[in-house]
């Protein structure tokens, strides 16, 4: 039943070594983003995918990388980790047409917990 | 421009008294507007959503919100609380470009 998958809900790595998260769906929505969520704080949106295009929010550190290989995955790559990124990492999915891109309603996956020693 | 502001970061009711939890918005265009909550390290799930068309929205587990446009508000309120309705709450608004902006959140808590 589940529609929105996150792997791994927990992810444990050292400082500077890589990691990815992954996200599937089987909505087949059109666009998926990633958000960054740190205790008692809201989701900040870190990129997203409309379709194919990738949309990086300014913000974003470079350390920080996606890829979307296909309609239902996507993944979060950290490239080098520090104690900072340590979080909860959210994908969430939403059918958005530029016409009703105002009723932008989000689908959360679980979440992946990143901790980084 | 959009931005979200929630009024209290902490909310805490007693189990079958009503729940208030606001939330006030600005945006250049006709927003919708989201609540979200979220249990302990769970992902957000929708709770209601205002898209123009009726401004008082009813969610899922009996709450529901006025869309206000003189007052910029969409409150969440629910008539009874329940032990497990204790969770973090977002207010979200969207615009025609397609972003969300949450709010910082609030924490609901119920005392038994």
């Amino acid at each position: 039943d589940a529609m929105v998958i996150q792997n791994p809900r927990y992810q444990v790595t050292q400082f500077g070594k890589p990691v990815t998260l992954s996200c599937s769906q089987t909505l087949n929505h059109n666009v998926m983003y990633w958000y960054q969520q740190k205790s008692s704080q809201a989701p900040k949106l870190l990129f997203h995918y409309y379709d194919k295009d990738f949309n990086n929010e300014a913000d974003t550190p470079d350390n920080f990388q996606s890829r979307r290989p296909n309609t239902s995955f996507c993944f979060l790559d950290i490239r080098s980790p520090g104690l900072g990124d340590a979080a909860m990492y959210l994908c969430a999915t939403s059918q958005t047409t530029w016409v009703s891109a105002g009723a932008n309603v989000l689908t959360f996956g679980a979440g992946s917990r990143l901790t980084v020693l | 421009a959009q931005s979200v502001t929630q009024l209290d970061s902490h909310v805490s009711v007693s189990e079958g008294t009503p729940v208030l939890l606001r939330c006030n918005y600005s945006s250049s265009y006709s927003p919708s507007l989201f609540w979200y909550v979220q249990h302990p390290n769970k992902g957000l799930q929708l709770l209601l959503k205002y898209t123009s068309a009726a401004t008082l929205v009813k969610g899922i587990n009996g709450f529901e919100a006025e869309f206000k446009k003189s007052e910029t508000s969409f409150h969440l309120t629910k008539p009874s609380a329940h032990m497990s309705d204790a969770a973090e709450y977002f207010c979200v608004v969207s615009s025609n470009a397609g972003k969300s902006t949450f709010g910082d959140g609030t924490t609901l808590t119920v005392k038994p």
